[in-house]
């Protein structure tokens, strides 16, 4: 069974649109993420959940919102997408608590034509 | 702000040989934690071994291991015994332990020639 889960795994979208990447969470974890890796493979935290509660919100752009219904779900809304948006966006999740080792899901591969 | 810090963009191992990947981190925390995923071309985030600070032995698991040296702020990880199944970009991280956020090193890329 699939620990971490991203939908799509692949998108293809023109600028100016807006879409929405999911994920869940099957591990029973309190905390989940949203890292972004560019084109140069460096990955860097967007946000991070803990029980619906948005504890980390690095400068990301306005344009992005995450949401997180329930703590096993945290979904990443972008409005307005642009060129730059282009990157994988990997779904994160963990216990939280001193030991919490964080567990990725596959990623998803966005490309803004 | 804490920073990780892979010097090696890639390398080259024979198979059945060992590999050694460098990471150097900066932070003024005491107590934190560091961590080597790996990124095979799935695209999958794998974790492949973990280190406490606190802790002075060094984390093994398996083929893998790391040498921690936390005055010198240094996080090598061995690979013994390569595989091709190894073959894969390799990112150092660091997480403060009161905090969630990982920070990672840009990643080193792994070849395993047969």
């Amino acid at each position: 069974d699939t620990a971490v889960s991203q939908t799509p795994k692949y998108l293809v979208t023109q600028m100016g649109n807006d879409k929405s990447i999911k994920c869940e969470q099957n591990l029973g974890h309190d905390t989940m993420y949203w890292y972004k890796q560019d084109s140069k493979k460096f990955l860097k935290i967007m946000f991070s959940y803990n029980n619906k509660e948005l504890i980390i919100n690095e400068t990301v752009p306005n344009r992005f919102s995450p949401k997180s219904p329930d703590k096993a779900h945290l979904n990443l809304h972008i409005n307005s997408l642009e060129l730059g948006d282009s990157a994988v966006y990997f779904c994160a999740s963990s216990r939280r608590g001193a030991t919490d080792t964080q567990y990725f899901g596959p990623g998803t591969r966005l490309t803004v034509l | 702000a804490q920073t990780v810090t892979q010097s090696q963009p890639e390398m080259s191992v024979q198979e059945a040989e060992t590999v050694t990947l460098s990471c150097t981190y900066d932070t003024s925390e005491s107590d934190y934690y560091l961590f080597w995923y790996k990124q095979p071309p799935s695209r999958q985030m794998i974790l492949v071994i973990r280190q406490e600070a606190y802790k002075q032995q060094n984390a093994t698991e398996n083929r893998f291991s790391v040498n921690f040296q936390k005055a010198a702020k240094s996080f090598s990880l061995k690979i013994s015994d390569s595989q091709l199944g190894d073959a894969a970009m390799y990112f150092c991280a660091y997480r403060k332990a009161a905090g969630n956020k990982l920070t990672f090193g840009g990643g080193t890329r792994v070849l395993v020639k047969p």
